[in-house]
């Protein structure tokens, strides 16, 4: 069973509008929520997180919102750039033993920003 | 540079030959983790391990082993590959403590013929 899910394989906005991503969990003693970007050729990278005592996490262009009763969370660029053209994956993870040790992804949406 | 490194970066090989991709991190980070990419199923955890000498099963831990002997090294085993565990490996690490995020490596794509 798909504990994190992001529904849309692809996604594609012109350069300087907004690009919103999407994902939804299951399970309930997820708190907290990652995004990571991974570029063709590289591992992924770290791009922005939030805990679940909040709703909204902001860092530059980069917004997450956490919305824990609909076990749903989101990604907000603005303005999106060409160089944001990657693929994003949202994971989740239950903060226990001292650590959030294991990651739950999602498959991932491929996000193409056109010039 | 506070990185993770993984060798090969590149594999092709036959079902049965036993072989080792190497993960080493720099960063003195108690835990580290294996994953694999496949196309429409994201990344999927392998084998992880909290500390030197203490390793556990993943989601997809079946056909792999792992040791954790010194603490920087993560090695993935593949015994007796097969072609099913043809797929993009990714090595990742972090330290103890609230909420942090994981480094990964640069991945190793492995083709088992």
């Amino acid at each position: 069973d798909q504990q994190v899910k992001q529904n849309s394989p692809s996604l594609s906005v012109q350069e300087g509008r907004i690009s919103i991503l999407n994902c939804d969990y299951t399970n309930s003693m997820f708190d907290y929520f990652l995004w990571y970007k991974k570029y063709p050729a590289e591992g992924p990278t770290f791009l922005i997180s939030i805990s679940s005592i909040k709703d909204k996490n902001e860092d530059g262009r980069f917004t997450v919102f956490l919305n824990k009763s609909a076990k749903h969370l989101s990604l907000h660029i603005v303005p999106s750039q060409p160089g944001d053209s990657a693929v994003y994956f949202c994971a989740a993870s239950i903060f226990s033993g001292g650590s959030n040790y294991k990651l739950t992804f999602g498959k991932g949406t491929l996000l193409t920003v056109n010039p | 540079e506070a990185q993770v490194t993984q060798n090969p970066r590149y594999l092709i090989t036959v079902t049965g030959k036993k072989l080792t991709v190497t993960c080493s991190q720099n960063m003195n980070h108690e835990y580290m983790s294996w994953y694999r990419q496949d196309p429409g199923l994201g990344l999927r955890q392998i084998y992880y391990s909290m500390n030197v000498e203490v390793t556990d099963k993943g989601d997809v831990p079946e056909g792999y082993k792992v040791s954790r002997k010194e603490k920087r090294n993560f090695p993935l085993i593949l015994e007796s590959p097969s072609p099913n565990q043809t797929s993009l490996y990714f090595c990742a690490s972090t330290t103890s403590g609230f909420y942090n995020e994981q480094f990964f490596g640069p991945g190793t794509r492995l083709t088992v013929l």
